[in-house]
């Protein structure tokens, strides 16, 4: 049984540079959750899919951020244009969207922006 | 609109009970959640409780909810080093939004 993997775990980047990272759910998991955290706070909500549908995006996703999941199954997010300010951890998590509504996250993708 | 509250840290001696509480706004709260983060890793569910609950227990883990106070705690019995990490708490809103809420999360600290 896999978890929730994510894919690079760790990115360092120069500004003004695009970087996208992947994520895998369970698979069985037909809602999917983008996050992002940052040093000594919780996680934050950026958006989440249902299927292949966007149904939600949190106004902390600029337009520099674009997140995908095209088949429903693996998601992608991109962000274009690179700022020092979003170093940070970037955290998938997934669910069966039972009324319970646990997230099950994955290990996350660490961006350091120079 | 919608905010969750957590001391920052708690210092426990191994083998004593840990107590990490919660305060959070929205009345509206379907279900509460405690995470676990250990260094370097992703979030790791500990137990949930549904809003018209007022106790959960799982081993060592007890949740209490105060819906009255808006108030979360997670008591943790007989502490042990692997207990170390940080600990959020999360509340899913109701009206139909999905995404979870968390707290900025209390750094547990096990004393030999």
């Amino acid at each position: 049984d896999t978890g929730v993997s994510q894919d690079p775990r760790h990115k360092i980047t120069k500004r003004g540079q695009n970087v996208t990272f992947r994520c895998d759910p369970i698979s069985e998991h037909n809602r999917l959750y983008w996050y992002r955290q940052t040093l000594g706070q919780g996680p934050e909500f950026l958006t989440y899919f249902q299927n292949e549908a966007q149904l939600e995006k949190s106004r902390l996703l600029s337009d520099r951020f674009s997140a995908e999941r095209p088949k429903g199954s693996f998601s992608t997010l991109e962000i274009q244009r690179t700022e020092q300010g979003d170093s940070a951890m970037y955290l998938c998590a997934s669910s069966q969207g039972a009324s319970t509504g646990e997230l099950f996250f994955g290990e996350g993708s660490r961006l350091t922006v120079l | 609109g919608e905010d969750v509250e957590q001391s920052l840290f708690l210092s426990v001696r191994e083998g004593d009970s840990s107590v990490i509480n919660c305060t959070y706004t929205d009345s509206s709260s379907t279900y509460l959640y405690w995470y676990k983060q250990e260094p370097g890793a992703g979030l790791q569910l500990l137990t949930y409780i549904f809003s018209n609950m007022d106790m959960k227990q799982d081993q060592r883990l007890t949740v209490l909810l105060n819906k009255k106070d808006k108030h979360l705690s997670l008591r943790i019995a007989d502490t042990q080093t692997g207990d170390s990490a940080i600990y959020f708490c999360a509340e899913r809103a109701g009206g139909g939004a999905d995404g979870l809420t968390f707290g900025k999360g209390t750094h547990l600290i096990i004393q030999p």
